[in-house]
């Protein structure tokens, strides 16, 4: 399968607690995407990181790059109530391919 | 906020109809997408077009068909809508600058075939 692998599937943590999600892909690529999807909504992009790059902050969130392990990281510090969603990483199908598939997200709940 | 829109956004219909899902989008963008979720689940790519007259099939098989005549329009369309088709279904798009670039997402469809 061209989908990338998320852990964990689920994350449950109290507000003010950092939360860390992890994504492992299979193939060459040269961008590395995350999105946030709250239930039953579209997504919304949060942040991108090319192959380049191996580290990316935008405001709390942090963004890390290891293409010698096909695998990415988003933490989350400080998590609020609103960050509850499920979050998902998205990438190239192959190499410079323009289709964007998507890993299998992990569901972050934020407990107040 | 994007300016990617779907209609309609929730939609029940009896098993054997036609139904067509609208996604247009406002931003000019020659790639766009159609993804299928189902709850709680992974996003599965099912249709995609790189800008006018140009689609093809997406990962995951799928018994729907799309156009791409204008655009900032691409409309899915199921000819027989059965149960097993009872999902939720993305449209994005994203600008055509190589691969790198980010997708804006519409609200959705919420399927549900009876």
């Amino acid at each position: 399968s061209q989908q990338g692998e998320e852990d964990p599937q689920a994350l449950s943590i109290q507000e003010g607690e950092n939360a860390t999600m992890n994504c492992s892909y299979k193939t060459s690529i040269n961008n590395l995407q995350w999105y946030r999807q709250n239930s039953g909504r579209g997504l919304v992009h949060l942040i991108l990181i090319r192959s380049n790059e191996r580290e990316k902050h935008s405001g709390r969130l942090r963004v890390t790059l290891d293409t010698s392990k096909k695998s990415s990281s988003l933490l989350i510090t400080a998590s609020r109530a609103a960050d509850t969603a499920s979050y998902f990483c998205a990438f190239p199908a192959q190499g410079g391919s323009e289709k964007l598939v998507f890993g299998k997200g992990t569901k972050l709940t934020v407990n107040p | 906020e994007a300016d990617i829109y779907q209609t309609p956004r929730y939609l029940v219909i009896g098993t054997g109809k036609k139904i067509t899902l609208e996604c247009s989008q406002t931003m000019g963008h020659d790639k766009m997408y159609w993804y299928q979720q189902d709850p709680g689940m992974e996003l599965h790519l099912i249709h995609y077009s790189y800008g006018v007259n140009s689609t093809e099939k997406g990962d995951l098989s799928s018994e729907s068909t799309v156009s791409r005549i204008r655009t900032e329009h691409f409309p899915l369309t199921l000819e027989s809508a059965r149960p097993s088709h009872t999902s939720q279904y993305l449209c994005a798009s994203s600008e055509f600058e190589g691969s790198i670039s980010e997708a804006f997402f519409g609200q959705g469809t919420r399927l549900t075939v009876v």
